[in-house]
């Protein structure tokens, strides 16, 4: 059972345009949630988190947006950069209770030209 | 720089073989995980060291061990690898980070496994 969904396995945008990338958990006792980049033939690196007592947390380019009461978060990057192409995974952690992260299937995002 | 390391980066070993893999940080984190990625699919949580405390996923079958014999170095052991077990293998570490608390993880690149 997955608590952690990335339905769109893919997603391609023009660059300089906005990608938003969407994320669904289902286990309320979630309270961190991450995203992370991968590029191929390397492991993911952290982008941005967001604890669950925000709604918004911006860095840069990029900001994620979480939806407690619909258990939905996104990832908005704006403009987007052709080094943006990379999929991105989206993570879940229940703080109090343990040290693990939970992550989605990831969504492989195109940044066309 | 601080980093994880892991090593080696691609490994190919016969079935029912016992294979190590291995990896190393300079971050002097406390807590070290081991994930299994398959094409495709999100990375799958092994086990993790909270310090030199084992926590091993339900799921995580026997044929999977772990080590840690200090704070830098975490290995994967094999002890049987099938076909299934070809995959991308993902250690990382974690730090508690802000305020409100939360885990940041850092990986390493992966080590390619492939079964033959």
């Amino acid at each position: 059972d997955q608590q952690v969904k990335q339905n769109s396995p893919s997603l391609s945008v023009q660059e300089g345009r906005i990608s938003i990338l969407n994320c669904d958990y289902t286990n309320s006792m979630f309270d961190y949630f991450l995203w992370y980049k991968k590029y191929p033939a390397e492991g993911p690196t952290f982008l941005i988190s967001i604890s669950s007592i925000k709604d918004k947390n911006e860095d840069g380019r990029f900001t994620v947006f979480l939806n407690k009461s619909a258990k939905h978060l996104s990832l908005h990057i704006v403009p987007s950069q052709p080094g943006d192409s990379a999929v991105y995974f989206c993570a879940a952690s229940a703080m109090n209770r343990d040290d693990k992260i939970i992550f989605g299937k990831g969504t492989r995002l195109h940044i066309l030209p | 720089d601080a980093m994880v390391i892991q090593n080696p980066r691609y490994q190919v070993t016969q079935f029912g073989k016992p294979v190590t893999l291995s990896c190393s940080q300079t971050l002097n984190h406390n807590v070290m995980y081991w994930y299994q990625q398959k094409s495709s699919q999100a990375p799958k949580l092994l086990f993790h060291y909270y310090d030199k405390d084992f926590n091993n996923e339900a799921d995580t079958p026997d044929n999977f061990q772990s080590r840690r014999p200090n704070t830098s170095f975490c290995f994967l052991d094999i002890r049987s690898p099938g076909l299934g077990d070809a995959a991308m293998y993902l250690c990382a570490t974690s730090r508690l980070v802000g305020i409100a608390g939360g885990y940041e993880q850092y990986f390493g690149p992966g080590t390619r496994l492939t079964v033959t």
